[in-house]
């Protein structure tokens, strides 16, 4: 069982709320990333990092930002949720290939996030 | 856009029957990858293939990859109803950042 943790599992919250999405891989992997899934879609990428104090935007707009101050832990934050946030977020990491390829990417269970 | 596609978008068959499906992508890859998730869930890794690779087993799990038509195809033989979820295929792109992309899925409906 991959050893890597979403917080909350769901969560309900009002329009301008702040909220944090916390995820925590106990692997030492050096990357780690943030897909947006819609129920029954396609993952969208839209936050990754290679390692301590790297982040990169991934491919889809996202107004969330995110965090890499060790090596465990990658949250994610929106400073003001919406209507239109509401989503399932899926954390997921990897260890870094020594010539860059992707290896197994093992991912938590998501946080269902529900903006009313 | 994604870097994989996947088809169909829906497979629905009986139990014992083999499902094929298929995935096509843009660039060129260091490594494809197939993953499954059931509903609502996390997605769990199934098998990975690199660039330099044409055929991978596992278990029931048989992956191809085509480099040349930028495409990989997973069979699935012997379907069980536990098979029943959605399957994704996701690449990384040759030489350039360590962004995993995933294609659109398809969900497989094994019927007993």
């Amino acid at each position: 069982e991959a050893d890597i943790y979403q917080t909350p599992r769901y969560l309900v919250i009002g329009t301008g709320k702040k909220i944090t999405l916390e995820c925590s891989q106990t692997m030492g992997h050096d990357k780690m990333y943030w897909y947006q899934q819609d129920p029954g879609m396609e993952l969208h990428l839209i936050h990754y990092s290679y390692g301590v104090n790297s982040t990169e935007k991934g491919d889809l707009s996202s107004e969330s930002t995110v965090s890499r101050i060790r090596t465990e832990h990658f949250p994610l934050t929106l400073e003001s949720a919406r209507p239109s946030h509401t989503s399932q977020y899926l954390c997921a990491s990897s260890e870094l290939g020594w010539n860059g390829p992707n290896t197994e990417a093992f991912f938590g269970q998501g946080t269902r996030l529900t903006v009313v | 856009s994604q870097q994989g596609e996947e088809d169909p978008q829906a497979l629905s068959i009986q139990e014992g029957e083999n499902a094929t499906m298929n995935c096509s992508y843009k660039t060129s890859i260091n490594n494809l990858q197939w993953y499954r998730q059931n509903s609502g869930r996390g997605l769990v890794h199934l098998i990975l293939i690199r660039s330099n690779e044409r055929e991978k087993h596992s278990g029931r799990l048989r992956v191809t990859l085509d480099t040349s038509k930028k495409s990989s195809s997973l069979l699935i033989t012997a379907s069980r109803a536990a098979d029943t979820a959605s399957y994704f295929c996701a690449t990384d792109a040759w030489g350039g950042s360590e962004k995993l992309v995933f294609g659109k899925g398809t969900k497989l409906t094994v019927n007993p």
